[in-house]
């Protein structure tokens, strides 16, 4: 069954540093998400993307956050300077472009760790 | 987007059906009902949508009375391995709406 797949699974950086997150969605799937789960708590949305352009986004999803599909293949979320809150689960997400409801497929996630 | 409550947690023995109910009194005429399953240090893993009645996968099935202010998640002899967060979502999810995730039933399976 196709998945999605998450790089790297563990990310540890220092406070202040970039970090990018990857993921490759399902390859058929049009539209691709972003969602994090502070550890103990909800899973959040953070940003949506289709058609190389962000379809919307949290309040969470502020300045510091940027997402991009470099390629046929890859989406990545970008966080410029981390701070110690955004340690975090992140999730990526995909889903088909049909009509009707098509449900999001997760990926196992990036445990981001921020020192 | 329609608020859904369900159980916080819930024990079952390893061979046993579970169910698991969903309120969502404020469901919309457009809203589909999706559960989603949860393992630690894991991404939600989508088990089943339906819209209406009864809907039957490999996994589970879920059931809609005619008013659809409800839903329940039935999962058949349960093992171990179903030890999981399991999460009602309710709403629209063509295109690019975000899943709205509440808190979840906990459940644990006992041997």
């Amino acid at each position: 069954e196709p998945e999605v797949t998450q790089t790297p699974s563990h990310q540890v950086t220092q406070m202040g540093q970039e970090v990018i997150l990857r993921c490759v969605p399902i390859s058929n799937h049009l539209y691709f998400y972003w969602y994090r789960q502070i550890l103990g708590q909800k899973v959040e949305f953070l940003v949506s993307f289709y058609n190389n352009e962000i379809s919307e986004k949290s309040e969470i999803f502020d300045d510091q956050f940027s997402v991009e599909r470099p390629d046929g293949s890859n989406f990545t979320l970008k966080i410029r300077s981390t701070k110690l809150e955004d340690s975090a689960m992140y999730f990526c997400a995909s889903s088909e472009a049909l009509r009707g409801s098509q449900p999001q497929h997760f990926g196992d996630g990036t445990r981001l760790s921020i020192l | 987007l329609a608020k859904t409550t369900q159980p916080i947690s819930m024990d079952s023995y390893e061979g046993q059906e579970v169910n698991i109910t969903c309120s969502h009194n404020n469901i919309a005429t457009n809203d589909y009902i999706t559960w989603y399953q949860q393992f630690p240090s894991q991404g939600p893993r989508f088990i089943i949508q339906g819209y209406k009645t009864k809907v039957t996968n490999e996994v589970a099935s879920l059931f809609i009375p005619a008013d659809r202010k409800s839903s329940t998640l039935s999962l058949p002899r349960v093992s171990l391995s179903d030890t999981a967060v399991y999460y009602c979502l309710v709403g629209s999810t063509g295109g690019n709406t975000p899943l709205v995730f509440g808190k979840g039933t906990r459940l644990s399976v006992i041997a």
